[in-house]
């Protein structure tokens, strides 16, 4: 089944503790992309890789980091975690930049 | 930068016909996404304009206007499943896929 792999689903951590939250695709799609979702702010897009070895910044990429040493696979990697980086995040990927394949979501709380 | 402009909040009655209008300003303008979204769930593909007009797909139909940076959702013949976030997504030609904020369509019995 062709699909965006997001784990872990739901992850509780502290101030400072690094963490990743990996996502995989299946699909040998180029493009892939993370977004985080606050309510009333909509998706946001956090970083996204056109293709192995090439990532660029989206929209709020502070306090991330993200590397695509492959193509299926696309870590989002928070270094120090704060408490503002409590949300909802999704991984996507694409066969052609534009329509998205959406994972099934992260939620992390940043105690 | 990108800005979009949809309601935040509709309600519409099972059976019945409902528009979410979305405008947007963007540079570099390349194409128009809807998606939908279901409470706690990912997004999920409705539509994409690229060229001016009407495009109807089932009970779905997307309207672009490129030269009024305007779009819009028609839903027809409401179900109670259709309750959720519509997500309005210019794209741009530096690869940039922009959401908005979203209308959350409650349909009513």
């Amino acid at each position: 089944e062709a699909q965006v792999t997001q784990n872990p689903r739901y992850l509780i951590t502290v101030t400072g503790k690094k963490l990743t939250v990996t996502c995989s695709q299946n699909m040998n799609h180029e493009y892939m992309s993370w977004y985080r979702q606050d309510p009333g702010l909509g998706l946001r897009q956090i970083y996204y890789s056109m293709n192995v070895e090439v990532t660029d910044k989206g929209d709020v990429p502070e306090g991330y980091k993200v590397s695509r040493k492959e193509k299926r696979n696309f870590p989002l990697i928070l270094e120090s975690p704060s408490p503002n980086q409590t949300s909802l995040y999704f991984c996507a990927s694409s066969p052609n930049n534009e329509k998205l394949f959406f994972g099934s979501g992260t939620q992390l709380s940043v105690l | 930068g990108q800005n979009i402009d949809q309601p935040t909040e509709m309600t519409a009655t099972e059976g019945a016909i409902v528009q979410i209008n979305c405008t947007y300003q963007t540079s570099g303008f390349n194409g128009l996404f809807w998606y939908q979204q279901h409470a706690g769930e990912a997004p999920t593909f409705l539509s994409y304009n690229v060229l001016d007009g009407l495009e109807e797909k089932g009970r779905f139909s997307s309207f672009l206007s490129r030269s009024k940076g305007y779009s819009y959702l028609l839903l027809k013949e409401l179900q109670m499943k259709d309750s959720a976030s519509y997500l309005c997504a210019p794209y741009n030609a530096g690869n940039m896929l922009t959401f908005g904020g979203g209308t959350r369509l409650m349909v009513k019995p």
